[in-house]
């Protein structure tokens, strides 16, 4: 059973058209919901962690919100910068040392 | 300072030979991780360590064998490579309730 979805799988936009990416998980007893970005031909880059429902999280143009099932990641005025694969992952509740990562939603944001 | 660096960044080579990639980290983190990307972006976990040990062994074929000399360093060798062994290769380490550090990937090609 999959434990984390991520939608859309792609997305384009203008820059300058805000939007959402979606991350749904299905673990119970959250420990942390982690979300990244991910150039090509690099490694994922932690941008925020989330711990529990109502925690929301800022960093210039993004921001992460959670709530029981579902994390957002917005995205406001969107510039060519922010084009990059985001991955969102959840802590395995049982371990704590193992991570269960999403298929990551494709953003292009276009000039 | 680079903080999770992998070698090679690049690896080509035939199937039926044997390779090894190495990943250390100067985070001081006590656990260690082996990921395997596959062209549609998805993360699986292959192996964790944490101060040397294994505690994270997923279905993973045994020609694939990690090696932890000291909390700094891990490695993975692969014996016997097949097609389906292509892949990027990512190392992460964390440390306790924290995120993960992510190196910048090795990329498998297998002729």
């Amino acid at each position: 059973e999959d434990q984390v979805t991520q939608s859309p799988e792609a997305l384009r936009l203008q820059e300058g058209e805000s939007s959402s990416l979606n991350c749904s998980y299905t673990v119970s007893g959250l420990r942390g919901l982690f979300w990244y970005r991910q150039d090509p031909g690099k490694g994922p880059e932690f941008l925020f962690t989330l711990y529990s429902a109502g925690e929301e999280k800022e960093k210039e143009r993004l921001k992460a919100t959670l709530t029981k099932k579902e994390s957002f990641l917005h995205i406001t005025a969107p510039k060519p910068e922010d084009s990059a694969t985001y991955l969102c992952a959840v802590r395995d509740p049982n371990t704590g040392n193992q991570f269960y990562f999403g298929t990551g939603t494709s953003l292009t944001v276009i000039p | 300072d680079t903080a999770v660096s992998q070698t090679p960044k690049y690896l080509v080579t035939q199937m039926g030979n044997d390779k090894s990639i190495k990943c250390e980290q100067n985070l001081g983190h006590d656990t260690m991780y082996w990921y395997k990307q596959d062209s549609k972006k998805f993360l699986k976990i292959m192996f964790s360590y944490n101060n040397k040990e294994l505690i994270i062994n997923e279905t993973v074929p045994n020609r694939f064998s990690p090696k932890s000399p000291d909390k700094a360093h891990l490695n993975l060798h692969i014996n016997s490579l097949e097609l389906g062994d292509s892949a990027v290769y990512f190392c992460a380490s964390s440390q306790e309730s924290q995120p993960q550090h992510f190196g910048d990937g090795t990329r498998l090609s297998i002729l």
